[in-house]
C-alpha cells in the first residue's frame, strides 16, 4: 500500500476554496486514489475517487497529475459544515487500509 | 437503506471482563474491515475479512480477537480489555475490487476503566 503525506491542518474562510494536496510518491499502477470525510464521532465517508487526470462531483473536484505522484481535493466555496477531517487514500485494495491521521479543515466564519 | 450497523454506541467496563460489539452489514459486502481511532493517530486497522471465514491482521491486532462466520457479520472481541483499549471503534465494508469504496458504521465508543 503506497504511503500517503498530507498536511496536518488547514484554515480557512467560509466562501474559500480549500486546497489539500496528498502525496503519494509509491503509488502502482492500478491504485486509485479515494478521499473521505470525517466529522467528529462519526465514520468517515467516501468524498471522491480518481485514477488519473480530473474528476468532478457535486461536492468536490480531484486533479491527479500525469505522473500520479500526488493528488489535490479542491473544496469549491467551502461553509463552516465542512469543518472536518479528511483523508487521503491510495491502494489496490489489497486489504491493508490505515487512514493516517488526515488533515483536519477548520473553516471559520 | 444500504448500511453498515455497530451495536453499543457506548461501552463502559471494567479491566478483564470480555466484550464483544458487534458489526453487521446489509449491502452483501464480501470485505468488512475494524479501525480504531485516538487522538493524533488517525484511523487504524485491527483486523479485516476479506469474505466468510477469512480474515486477517491489520496494523494494531494485538488484544482483539475477530470471525466471521456469515457474511453480513463481523464482531469484534476483546477477551480481556485493559484501559489502553480505551478508544473509538469503527466497522467498515465494501464489495471487492479495485475501485471500491468503504461504508462506515458509526462508531462504538469504548472505555476501559
Amino acid at each position: 500500500l503506497a504511503k500517503t503525506t498530507q498536511p496536518i491542518s488547514m484554515d480557512s474562510y467560509e466562501g474559500q476554496e480549500v486546497n489539500i494536496t496528498c502525496s503519494h510518491n509509491n503509488i502502482a499502477t492500478n491504485d486509485y486514489i479515494t478521499w473521505y470525510q470525517q466529522f467528529p464521532s462519526q465514520g468517515p465517508r467516501f468524498i471522491i475517487q480518481g485514477y488519473k487526470t480530473k474528476v468532478t462531483n457535486e461536492v468536490a473536484s480531484l486533479f491527479i497529475p500525469a505522473d500520479r505522484k500526488s493528488s489535490t481535493l479542491s473544496l469549491p466555496r467551502v461553509s463552516l459544515s465542512d469543518t472536518a477531517v479528511y483523508y487521503c487514500l491510495v491502494g489496490d485494495y489489497d486489504y491493508k487500509l490505515s487512514f493516517g491521521a488526515g488533515t483536519t479543515v477548520t473553516v471559520r466564519a | 437503506e444500504a448500511q453498515v450497523t455497530q451495536n453499543p454506541r457506548y461501552l463502559i467496563t471494567v479491566t478483564g471482563k470480555k466484550l464483544t460489539v458487534t458489526c453487521s452489514q446489509n449491502m452483501n459486502h464480501e470485505y468488512m474491515s475494524w479501525y480504531r481511532q485516538d487522538p493524533g493517530l488517525g484511523l487504524r486497522q485491527i483486523y479485516y475479512s476479506m469474505n466468510v471465514e477469512v480474515t486477517d491482521k491489520g496494523d494494531v491486532p494485538e488484544g482483539y480477537k475477530v470471525s466471521r462466520k456469515e457474511k453480513r457479520n463481523f464482531p469484534l472481541i476483546l477477551e480481556s480489555p485493559s484501559p489502553n483499549q480505551t478508544s473509538l471503534y469503527f466497522c467498515a465494508s465494501r464489495r471487492t475490487g479495485d475501485d471500491e469504496k468503504l461504508f462506515f458504521g458509526s462508531g462504538t465508543q469504548l472505555s476501559v476503566l
